[in-house]
């Protein structure tokens, strides 16, 4: 499969507690992209890489999150600290330069 | 105001109608627009990617831009029950140093038998 892979699908954590997520692009896409989706909504922009570099982030993104992606390949997303309403899917995204490939999502609850 | 607006629905069609989504914009510096299908608890899939006013067709699928009404539209022809999920306008502004997308908030489609 050579579409953009995001692990895991699914994690319930307690509030409180760290977790993080792992996004696989697309091989050849330098650019990396993470979204936030709440039910009823469409995808919220939360952060962007050009291969390695993060340069840009949305003021969604607040300092209890961190993104990485080290040599711009796969990326990763922490939350510290999980709240309630850090509940959602999150969804990574590639392209090369304009048609963007989403990745099936981790949903995350927060209990 | 939303930059992106879209009717939530839900839409209910007929099998084999032609179904009509929409979707409206405040921000001029969108340039290129994209229409995204998505099944409940999945990830957005690319439909249609176009950059300019005018039609672009793909199988059973147009997607339509008038940008000087900053309006776009997608046609579903002969819709199938496969059709039914939920559809997700996005646009962006290729001047912005990410090229991020903003979407609208999706349009839920049901095509019944």
């Amino acid at each position: 499969d050579t579409g953009v892979s995001q692990n895991p699908r699914h994690k319930i954590t307690k509030r409180g507690q760290n977790v993080t997520f792992r996004c696989d692009p697309i091989s050849e896409h330098n650019r990396l992209y993470w979204y936030r989706q709440t039910l009823g909504q469409g995808p919220e922009f939360l952060t962007y890489f050009q291969n390695e570099a993060q340069l840009e982030k949305s003021r969604l993104l607040s300092d209890r999150f961190s993104a990485e992606r080290p040599k711009g390949s796969f990326s990763t997303l922490e939350i510290q600290r999980t709240e309630q309403g850090d509940s959602a899917m999150y969804l990574c995204a590639s392209s090369l330069p304009r048609e963007a490939f989403f990745g099936q999502g981790t949903r995350l609850t927060v209990v | 105001q939303k930059e992106v607006e879209q009717d939530p629905g839900p839409l209910s069609v007929p099998e084999g109608a032609i179904v009509s989504l929409n979707c409206t914009y405040s921000n001029s510096a969108f340039q290129y627009f994209m229409w995204y299908r998505q099944y409940s608890r999945k990830g957005p899939e690319l439909l249609m990617y176009t950059y300019s006013s005018g039609n672009k067709e793909d199988g059973r699928f147009t997607a339509q831009v008038d940008k000087s009404s900053k309006y776009i539209s997608l046609f579903i022809r002969d819709s199938q029950p496969s059709d039914s999920a939920t559809y997700l306008c996005a646009m962006g502004d290729p001047t912005g140093t990410a090229s991020k997308l903003t979407f609208g908030t999706g349009t839920r489609l049901q095509v019944t038998l």
